[in-house]
């Protein structure tokens, strides 16, 4: 099946700091990956969709400017959240996105923990 | 708006009892149903459905899926404590998006 690998697994950054997050499919070439976030005890959300080559597309609500996403190549997704603050601290997961004739759902990277001191 | 409810939020069982997770939907464009185990890191992928009636199942869980109704169940027998895990319940539309549902908690007593 499809390898997604997320990486760091956990980062403490200062309030103020931005952090970048990766996420690179292994085995596949990702047009588009999706970023979540998820709060404690809550379910995932949906922060943004990221198309290779352009323009990635937030939800409503998701602050573009705080939260960049970047696809550059076929493999790699990054996150970076810039000028990270407290409320900022979350668990952020990346997935590729379900393709044609696949007989098995998303797959998720391991995830990233964000605190912001 | 989309939306997916799973029913119910939490539950404690005892090992060895069947349970019934639920999950309903109303979506635009329906394309699939997953459904997710998540323990203490990112999900892990148990099934998906898009077709009304077909039972899936894979060792002591299976799940199935009504189009009509809008919902689907995931079931469990003879419960064990490693099932012990959040079930996520998800729903793809046919422009790519994926909703997912608050999950439902739960917890195999020993």
């Amino acid at each position: 099946g499809a390898v997604v690998s997320q990486h760091p697994s956990w980062v403490i950054c200062k309030s103020g700091t931005s952090v970048k997050i990766e996420c690179r499919s292994l085995d596949f070439q990702a047009t588009t990956m999706f970023w979540y976030r998820q709060f404690p005890k809550q379910s995932l959300m949906l922060m943004a969709t990221s198309n290779e080559g352009s323009k990635a597309t937030y939800e409503q609500g998701v602050e573009k400017d705080k939260f960049l996403i970047n696809h550059a190549s076929l493999t790699l997704s990054t996150l970076t959240v810039t000028s990270a603050h407290p409320e900022d601290s979350s668990f952020y997961i990346c997935s590729d996105s379900l393709r044609t004739g696949r007989n098995y759902g998303y797959t998720f990277g391991s995830g990233t923990r964000l605190t912001v001191v | 708006e989309d939306k997916v409810v799973q029913s119910p939020l939490s539950l404690v069982v005892h090992e060895g009892d069947t349970v019934t997770l639920n999950c309903s939907y109303e979506v635009t464009n329906f394309r699939s149903l997953l459904w997710y185990k998540q323990e203490k890191k990112a999900p892990t992928f148990l099934f998906m459905l898009t077709s009304s009636g077909i039972e899936k199942k894979s060792g002591r869980l299976s799940s199935i899926l009504d189009k009509k109704e809008l919902f689907s169940i995931l079931n469990i027998t003879a419960t064990q404590t490693g099932d012990s895990a959040i079930y996520l319940c998800a729903v793809t539309t046919r422009d790519d998006k994926i909703i997912f549902g608050k999950g439902t908690r739960l917890h195999i007593l020993p």
